[in-house]
């Protein structure tokens, strides 16, 4: 078992729907859950991250942890076509938070159709 | 602000050949992250440091080397080179390692190829 998995999609929404991404853990006591997005050819860029259970939102990205599911997700409301970009989702696992060693999935493909 | 630089951007290597993927970041950044991505996957870490002097493996680093002697630079070394180091490798900063609110800074990455 991966210990961060996620689909690879791709995932396809029309534009102006929500799109919602899924990543389990399988590491009990991870700590910290992050969510980057990659465009392709380029470098991963943090647009969330998240420690606490319940739903933390900033713009049109709500972060999801639920950790007695071991479940993070991403929603992203109102879709746009520069939103495509493949998703990655990385915990820091417990005892490594003085480190801040990240653990990523192998990400989900987003296509937001016009 | 030049924040994390890689060079070089490209890279075509041959089987046995030795090269160094230089890193650099100007933002007095403790932490330093060397990670790999195979097509369609997410990044591995491949060694860290958490100051100048000090440097530790991290999921997957066979045939690599790091040396950490200023708080700049980051050298990754490849000695021996093998057609399953082909990938694309980034290095990654931030100001300590325990705050999410300090997220990891990318370089634009190395795309490199054994032959």
């Amino acid at each position: 078992q991966k210990e961060v998995e996620q689909n690879s999609g791709p995932l396809s929404v029309p534009e102006g729907a929500i799109a919602s991404l899924n990543c389990t853990y399988s590491d009990r006591g991870s700590q910290s859950f992050f969510w980057y997005r990659q465009y392709s050819g380029k470098s991963p860029e943090l647009i969330m991250f998240i420690y606490s259970n319940g739903d933390k939102e900033d713009g049109r990205f709500t972060a999801q942890l639920n950790k007695a599911s071991q479940y993070v997700s991403l929603l992203i409301r109102d879709s746009q076509p520069s939103d495509s970009a493949t998703y990655l989702c990385a915990v820091i696992r417990e005892g490594s938070s003085n480190t801040g060693k990240l653990i990523f999935g192998q990400g989900t493909t987003l296509q937001v159709k016009p | 602000n030049a924040g994390v630089t890689q060079t070089p951007k490209f890279r075509i290597l041959k089987i046995g050949q030795s090269m160094t993927l230089q890193c650099t970041q100007d933002m007095n950044h403790n932490y330093m992250y060397w990670y790999r991505q195979d097509p369609g996957m997410g990044l591995k870490l491949i060694y860290y440091s958490v100051g100048a002097g000090i440097t530790d493996k991290g999921e997957v680093p066979n045939g690599y080397n790091v040396s950490r002697s200023t708080t700049e630079d980051f050298p990754l070394r490849l000695e021996l080179a093998a057609p399953s180091q082909t990938s694309v490798y980034f290095c990654a900063s931030s100001l300590t390692g325990d705050r999410a609110d300090q997220p990891q800074h990318f370089g634009d990455g190395t795309r490199l190829s054994i032959l």
